[in-house]
This record gives structure tokens, sequence and C-alpha cells, in this order.
């Protein structure tokens, strides 16, 4: 089993529709997840952390589910701006390199 | 967050030559970091670059194939050394956001090994 899952996608959503990402991970001793968004050629650029109460930026909302070890990506009315691969992050906290990122669910936005 | 310049952005090397990739911070930084993204695949750590003393390499990566120099604290290099079709990929250069283990890339260096 994979460390770190997401769907490929893409993702084809209209302007303005609400989607979700999931992403599961295998570690249960996982502790600090993270969302970023990688443009097309671009480097990767954190989009948020993700905290065991949940958060919200915005359009943005990032949950965690330590009990089927998933955490997702809800993104409301969706801009045009917003397609982007998004790339899964998790770490054991024991440094950086046990950060172990996702391959991304690809997300497009349409007029 | 730091600025990261990162050059080249790309490159298309011959086979059996060797690529250095540059890094520079606009601030001076603990740590950084050297990743490779290969086509369609998720970002892999290749190595730690440390201040002062020798890389931390992750399994799999040695320093006879990608050697980094790290002078002082804001820049640093990765070569790709006796390159072969197989390196051909995304090197990103990234440093540390803090405490928090969140990271900030460079604009990354797209290589083509033919």
């Amino acid at each position: 089993r994979k460390e770190v899952e997401q769907d490929p996608g893409p993702f084809n959503v209209p302007e303005g529709a609400t989607v979700a990402f999931n992403c599961t991970y295998s570690n249960s001793a996982s502790q600090s997840f993270f969302w970023y968004r990688q443009d097309c050629r671009k480097e990767p650029k954190l989009l948020m952390s993700v905290y065991s109460s949940g958060n919200e930026d915005g359009r943005f909302t990032a949950q965690l589910n330590r009990a089927s070890q998933y955490i997702s990506l809800l993104i409301r009315d969706s801009k045009l701006s917003d397609s982007a691969t998004y790339l899964c992050v998790v770490s054991l906290n024991s440094g950086y390199s046990t950060l172990t990122f996702g391959k991304g669910t690809m997300l497009l936005v349409s007029p | 967050s730091a600025v990261i310049s990162q050059k080249p952005s790309r490159d298309i090397c011959q086979r059996g030559t060797s690529l250095t990739i540059q890094c520079q911070v606009d601030s001076q930084v603990t740590m950084m970091f050297w990743y490779r993204q290969q086509p369609g695949q998720s970002l892999t750590l290749i190595a730690t670059a440390n201040q002062g003393s020798e890389a931390t390499y992750e399994s799999g990566f040695v320093i006879d194939k990608f050697p980094i120099s790290r002078p002082n604290l804001t820049f640093s290099t990765l070569t790709v050394s006796n390159m072969s079709p197989e390196d051909s990929s995304i090197y990103l250069c990234s440093v540390s956001g803090g405490q928090d283990e969140k990271l900030f890339f460079g604009s990354g260096t797209q290589l083509s090994v033919l």
C-alpha cells in the first residue's frame, strides 16, 4: 500500500462549483498534514496546513479524519485560477526527511 | 516566506555529462533541501544540504551521483553527474518555513537528458 494516495483526476468542474478531494495515508503515526498547490510547470506552493479541528481559509476548507486516516480539501465557488494540481503531504514530525508527498490531484475549472 | 532563485530553469543535456543547479535564497536559512519530481511521480527528497558539512542523502541517492555543496546559509548547488535519460526530471531546491515542517520551493530545473 502506498504511503500517501490521491486520486490523480482530473476533476473537471464548472466555475462556481464545489469540489472536494481526499487523500489517504498509511502510517497511523503521522502527525502533520499539508495541502500544496502546483501549477503546470511551476513549483509547489503551500496552500494550507491541516489541523485536527479542521481549518478554513476563505473558499478552502481542510479536514483531518485520523480514525479513517485521510485528509480532505474542499473548494467552494471554484474559480478558473483554481485549476492546478493539489498535493497532499504527510509528516511523522520527525524531521523533514519524513515528509511524504502524494502524486497530486489535478483540478480543471472551466468557464 | 523566503525568495528562492534557482537556475538554470531548464536544460537539455547529453548522456554522460554533468549539470550543476544553483539555488540562492534571499535570507539565511538553516535547512535547505533538494527534491526530484519525475514525470507523473511525487516529489522525492534527494538530500538535505548541511552548511559546513557533508549533505545527508536519502535512501537510493548517493554523493557520487548527486554531489551537493552548501558553502553558506544562503546558497547551495546540486550536481547531477554522469547523466542518463533516467535522470530526466524536475529538480527543486527548497528551504524550511520554520518549526512546523512547511517548505518553500525554488522555481525548479527541468532537466532532459538525451
